[in-house]
Parts: structure tokens; sequence; C-alpha cells
């Protein structure tokens, strides 16, 4: 079992949808985590982070942390076109001292 | 406003050959990364840097090697390149430890032949 899984899509919603991006993690000790997004042919680039359970909101992004559950959400509300990447989820899991990736979930934002 | 630069951009190498990409940050970042991107496979650690003289094998070292020149520096060097290296390398660097954001560079695409 991987330690961090994500969907790989693709992901389609219509513009000015909500897109929910899901992830979950097999270390229940996990502490960090992280939502980068990447463009094809491109770096990751950080949108957020969450350590807490709950919400976290930042714009049209909300991280939504679940521990009891070990899954990690990102929601992106009026999803535009130009939101279409790829989106990778990070874990910091207790038995490691590194981050560990998900292969990561394609979106697709449909004019 | 560099934040982390990684030369060169792509590289085409023939198998045997040795070549050392290299990464600097000017964030004044304690640690740095070094990550193979593979189709589908998402990013795999290589080796990391926690701070200056320090550096730790992850989870995919072999056929590699680091430096940390200094605080700033970070090179990767494959010392015999085997079509198996062909990927995107990415270099990260966070403030201190891995519970913090990580920051990457553009990427070098390598391909062995």
């Amino acid at each position: 079992q991987k330690e961090v899984e994500q969907n790989s899509g693709p992901l389609s919603v219509p513009e000015g949808a909500i897109a929910s991006l899901n992830c979950t993690y097999s270390d229940r000790g996990s502490q960090s985590f992280f939502w980068y997004r990447q463009y094809s042919g491109k770096s990751p680039e950080l949108i957020m982070f969450i350590y807490s359970n709950g919400d976290k909101e930042d714009g049209r992004f909300t991280a939504q942390l679940n521990k009891a559950s070990q899954y990690v959400s990102l929601l992106i509300r009026d999803s535009q076109p130009s939101d279409s990447a790829t989106y990778l989820c990070a874990a910091l899991p207790s038995s490691a001292r590194q981050l560990t990736f998900g292969s990561g979930t394609q979106l697709t934002v449909l004019p | 406003n560099a934040g982390v630069t990684q030369t060169p951009k792509f590289q085409v190498l023939k198998t045997g050959q040795s070549m050392t990409l290299q990464c600097a940050q000017d964030m004044n970042h304690n640690s740095m990364y070094w990550y193979r991107q593979d189709p589908g496979m998402g990013l795999r650690l290589i080796y990391y840097s926690a701070s200056e003289g320090t550096t730790d094998k992850g989870e995919v070292p072999n056929g590699y090697n680091v430096s940390r020149l200094n605080k700033r520096e970070f090179s990767l060097r494959l010392e015999s390149a085997a079509p198996s290296q062909t990927s995107v390398y990415f270099c990260a660097s966070s403030p201190t430890g891995s519970n913090q954001p990580q920051h990457f560079g553009d990427g070098t695409r390598l391909s062995i032949l």
C-alpha cells in the first residue's frame, strides 16, 4: 500500500463548479500535509499546507484534514480553466523524516 | 527573486557518461532536496540535506551522489548514467525540516540513450 494515495483522474468539472480533490494516507501519525499544483511541463507550486484537523481557507482554495479518517482534501471553488493542472498531495509520515508524495490527480476545468 | 535555480534545463547523455546537476537557492533555507519525477510515479526523493554539512539518502538513492557545497548549493551527480535514470529532476528547498513547505526549481529534463 502506498503511503499517500490519490485518484489519478482525470477529473473534469465545468467552469464555475467546485472541484474536490482527495488524498488518503496510511500512516496515522502523519503530521504535516501539503497540496501542490503542477502545470504540464512545469515544476510543483505550493498551494496550501495544513497541520491541524479541520478546514483552512485561502481565497478560492480550502484544505480539509480529517486525521481520524486519514484523509486530506482540497476544494477549489469557482473553478477556472486556469486551474487545469495536476494536483499533488504530500504528507510527512511519523515513520519518516521526509515528505511522501502521491502520484497526483489531473484536473481539467471545462469552459 | 530567483528562488531555486537549476542548471542545466535539458540534457541528453549516453549510457555510461557522467554529469552533475546543479542547484542553488537564494532564500537562506537550511534544507535542500533532490527528487525525480517519472510518469505516473509522482515525486520520489533521491537525497536530501537537512542542513549545511549533512546529506542523507531518500527513497531512490542508487546510482546517485550528492554534495552540499555550502548553504546555497546542492548538487546531484550521476557517475555512470543508465537509461533507467531518464527522468525529470527537481531540486527543492525549505527553511528547516520537511514539516515546512518546500519550494521547487524549474527542473532538469534528462534523457539517457
